[in-house]
């Protein structure tokens, strides 16, 4: 079975800054991955995913994410955190042949004015 | 277009009482998700279902159970709560095809078990 591993549960970064959050996957072959954001009280929002093709995904709000298949990694990024920005961001990995969405523990993202 | 809804949003119960929460998803989707989301565990999978059938389940007690409508609504019920049983469940759907990837999440219902 798949499975995901986020290694920062918390990261402080001062707005304006540049932001990289952690994912390391597990899986037999290339999976579908995923990037969500939960704000406090509210469901998880898609922010991107990677199927196939460029390796180099673009999301909302600004956000970024590269997979590595050698290091069996993606890691999301964006340039420059916003105030807003500050929420859970939770890393998630599928099976090409199933419909079994897994989650990583989350990221827990502070954003300092 | 309408989002995934989940009622109740809020509820409280006491040990041994059982739960229904619903999960009405986006029109057009034909798979459902339940996840239960605790401070210490994070989001863990209950089960999925597609087409009225189970086709997914995670590690959960027997005390935790789901079905399928032929409109596709969902309800996943616990049984004799315990304490632990506290925490927030989310609904997801998506159109529901093998690896269909994004799933779309309700807001979810938060239980308390007193």
């Amino acid at each position: 079975a798949q499975s995901v591993t986020q290694p920062d549960i918390h990261i402080t970064v001062s707005e304006g800054a540049s932001l990289e959050l952690r994912c390391n996957y597990s899986y037999g072959a290339t999976p579908y991955l995923f990037w969500y954001v939960q704000s406090p009280g509210q469901g998880l929002q898609l922010l991107l995913k990677y199927f196939s093709g460029d390796t180099l995904v673009q999301g909302i709000k600004g956000f970024e994410a590269e997979f590595k298949r050698s290091q069996s990694s993606f890691n999301l990024r964006k340039p420059s955190v916003h105030w807003s920005d500050a929420a859970e961001y939770f890393c998630a990995v599928q099976g090409y042949n199933n419909n079994d969405m897994r989650f990583g523990a989350g990221t827990r993202l502070t954003v300092k004015p | 277009k309408a989002g995934v809804t989940q009622t109740p949003r809020y509820l409280i119960k006491t040990r041994g009482q059982q739960v229904t929460l619903s999960c009405s998803p986006i029109s057009g989707h034909r798979s459902v998700s339940w996840y239960q989301q605790t401070p210490g565990q994070g989001l863990q999978f209950l089960f999925e279902y597609f087409s009225e059938t189970q086709r997914n389940k995670g590690n959960f007690p027997g005390r935790f159970s789901g079905r399928q409508f032929s409109n596709s609504r969902s309800e996943m019920n616990v049984s004799t709560l315990e304490l632990g049983d506290s925490a927030l469940y989310l609904c997801a759907s998506s159109f529901g095809g093998a690896g269909t990837g994004e799933l779309f999440f309700g807001e979810g219902s938060r239980l308390t078990v007193l």
